[in-house]
């Protein structure tokens, strides 16, 4: 079946620029998470959505970065006044269930870069 | 706080020869622990888990891993590496501990490369 999605697969974007990065979990997949890999790193979590509900949002590194699951399917992660520091790939995962013991299954990632 | 340590940034193994990459944790409580691999400009695909029982969990493409408590280590193996064995691996944990929450901590990587 289809996994994980995410668009745009790259963004470019200028300094102080508004981006918006869209991710479509597995269909029926409860949890939800959103990573920052920046280059030569492992991820690092960011916020975990169950259904439409945002239970952690303790990674997200300012109030410039927002992210919603209104429906508790699609999820987007919008970064406000964008930085150079911002430039990483954005991943999002999805899991089954709301089970600790789930598999996180990952999407391609959007790779930010900002000038 | 859980982390995730792998301290080796490469290995290098001829081809048919056995692989291991390694990798140690830190948590409060429990740890469920988990490896993906990473191919170039792809995200991060599922090997294998350790949840609870028997130590040695068997997961995709005929990778294993090793769940020792006492070393708190979590070794990636294989029996016999290919070329396209070749890729990126990162080690993971889930701290079940008291505000471990549902977030996986994630090594720094290991790059592994299988010549021929």
């Amino acid at each position: 079946g289809a996994g994980v999605s995410q668009s745009p697969r790259y963004k470019v974007a200028k300094r102080g620029q508004d981006v918006a990065l869209r991710c479509d979990p597995i269909s029926g997949h409860v949890s939800l998470f959103w990573y920052q890999q920046a280059l030569g790193q492992g991820p690092e979590f960011l916020t975990y959505f169950q259904n439409e509900a945002q239970l952690d949002k303790s990674g997200l590194p300012s109030d410039r970065f927002f992210a919603e699951r209104p429906e508790g399917s699609v999820s987007t992660l919008k970064i406000q006044r964008t930085q150079q520091e911002d430039s990483a790939v954005y991943l999002c995962a999805s899991s089954r269930y709301a089970e600790s013991t789930d598999t996180q299954y990952f999407g391609p990632g959007t790779r930010l870069t900002v000038l | 706080a859980q982390s995730v340590a792998q301290p080796e940034d490469q290995v290098n193994v001829a081809e048919g020869n056995p692989l291991t990459v390694k990798c140690t944790y830190s948590v409060s409580g429990n740890p469920y622990l988990f490896w993906y691999v990473q191919y170039p400009n792809r995200g991060l695909q599922f090997l294998l888990k350790y949840i609870t029982g028997d130590n040695l969990v068997k997961g995709s493409y005929g990778f294993e891993a090793e769940f020792n408590k006492s070393q708190t280590s979590f070794h990636l193996k294989k029996p016999s590496a290919l070329v396209s064995d070749s890729a990126l691996y990162f080690c993971a944990v889930r701290d079940m501990g008291r505000g471990g929450g549902n977030k996986l901590t994630f090594g720094t990587g290991t790059q592994l490369k299988v010549e021929l």
